[in-house]
């Protein structure tokens, strides 16, 4: 079975603060996302990689950055923490191919005050 | 870039009815997938359907690519299927997961 986990699944931060968010998938996938998902706005992408050190920005990739060093790794950073920044994020990996399956970790909520 | 819209947006059962969940997009995929997010807000993969009919216990989905629409159908439904249920896909132009607005449901005992 495809394992993600996600480094927290609850994180309290203040405004200002910088915060890495960790995924790591242990499937050998070359694609990894970061999506964050907020009430009436549905799931949105932030940022991919589909090799290491490579990366595209999502949909909404303003605030973030992203590092992939290794290819099981793929961390999520908020350089400097808002309050628009409070969200449910969510990793996922899949296989190079657009036709394989994506899989998602548990979810880091983050609440920024 | 490709439109998902699901339908219905909110679904009340009592225990044990069955159901039908809805997916129309509006251009050619080459991925669908079907997703339960629980209420600790994982979301589990149910189904990879981009065409065709597949079952897994009370669970089946059927996908008609030609006519642009995916159903999910949950069977002797139980309280445990509560949760948002979203369909994901990736246009035959594009390189990543699409989501729907998802369906919500509330199996009552």
């Amino acid at each position: 079975d495809v394992k993600v986990t996600q480094s927290s699944r609850y994180l309290v931060k203040r405004t200002g603060e910088k915060v890495f968010l960790e995924c790591v998938q242990d499937m050998d996938h070359e694609n990894m996302f970061w999506y964050r998902q907020d009430p009436g706005l549905g799931l949105r992408l932030i940022y991919f990689s589909y090799d290491v050190k490579m990366k595209e920005k999502g949909d909404i990739p303003e605030g973030y950055s992203v590092s992939r060093e290794k290819k099981e790794r793929f961390s999520l950073i908020l350089e400097s923490a808002s309050t628009n920044q409070t969200s449910m994020y969510l990793c996922a990996s899949r296989r190079r191919g657009l036709t394989d399956t994506q899989y998602f970790g548990p979810g880091t909520r983050l609440t920024v005050l | 870039g490709i439109q998902v819209e699901q339908s219905p947006p909110d679904l009340i059962l009592q225990e044990g009815a069955n159901s039908t969940l809805r997916c129309n997009f509006s251009d050619s995929v080459n991925n669908l997938q079907w997703f339960h997010q629980n209420p600790w807000g994982q979301l589990i993969n149910l189904f990879y359907i981009p065409s065709g009919t597949k079952q897994n216990g009370r669970l089946s989905a059927t996908t008609v690519a030609t006519e642009r629409y995916s159903l999910l159908y949950i069977s002797s439904s139980q309280t445990t299927d509560s949760g948002v249920y979203f369909c994901a896909v990736v246009s035959a132009a594009g390189n990543k997961l699409t989501f729907g607005g998802g369906t919500r449901v509330l199996v009552k005992p």
